[in-house]
């Protein structure tokens, strides 16, 4: 197995530009998330999932969009990028049950001038 | 307002010493979560601890949760240069289904040969 894969690993935009971060699971989780990392700001919730067709908010979900059309996928769009969405981005992803294991991919990191 | 207090945020030690680090809260957490990331990759689980008092131990690592499952701790004895890292702990208010995961900023940690 993958596990949790994320495209592209790096990333320059300018502010404006739109773009989506691609992230796939193959181990048939049906609850997916997304996170942003800032230095010094820990992990931050920005969408979630819990299964194809069903979406919710985070924490910080302003400037991001999010759709679940298979259980594999879990893109997240950024429609008109800003410098403050300039992070390190990561998918997770997690089989549904009380406390198991969230498997994190490796990133993708946004700069946004 | 951060609800997950981590403490050092930064700890640099010798080969051998034992080491503690923090993570505190005045919420009421379903389960507790700790992680190492190391650079360029996601963050990846060590441990839950669920009940309020547990302590479960994971080779030269310790993990306690508080008795009223607000706060955390993470004992290294011995600790090597491959514990070098970034430590996160993170809370779940949801009963357990870890939907809504709230980290804590880390502790970046350094071991020296």
């Amino acid at each position: 197995n993958a596990g949790v894969t994320q495209t592209p690993k790096f990333q320059v935009l300018k502010t404006g530009q739109s773009m989506t971060l691609q992230c796939a699971q193959d181990m048939n989780h049906e609850y997916m998330s997304w996170y942003r990392q800032d230095p010094g700001m820990g992990l931050r919730l920005i969408h979630y999932s819990v299964g194809a067709g069903i979406t919710d908010q985070g924490e910080v979900p302003n400037g991001y969009n999010v759709s679940r059309s298979t259980t594999e996928d879990f893109p997240l769009r950024l429609l008109s990028a800003a410098p403050s969405q300039t992070s390190v981005y990561f998918c997770a992803s997690k089989a549904m049950g009380a406390y198991n294991e969230q498997f994190f991919g490796p990133g993708t990191r946004l700069t946004v001038l | 307002t951060q609800l997950l207090e981590q403490s050092p945020q930064f700890l640099s030690i010798q080969e051998g010493e034992n080491l503690t680090v923090y993570c505190n809260s005045s919420s009421v957490f379903s389960s507790l979560q700790w992680y190492r990331q190391e650079p360029g990759e996601g963050p990846v689980l060590l441990v839950t601890v669920v009940t309020g008092g547990e302590v479960k131990k994971l080779k030269r690592l310790t993990f306690q949760f508080g008795d009223a499952r607000k706060d955390s701790s993470l004992h290294i004895t011995a600790a090597q240069t491959g514990d070098t890292g970034l430590y996160l702990c993170a809370g779940d208010r949801s009963g357990g289904s870890n939907y809504k995961l709230t980290f804590g900023k880390g502790t970046l940690l350094t071991v020296n040969p």
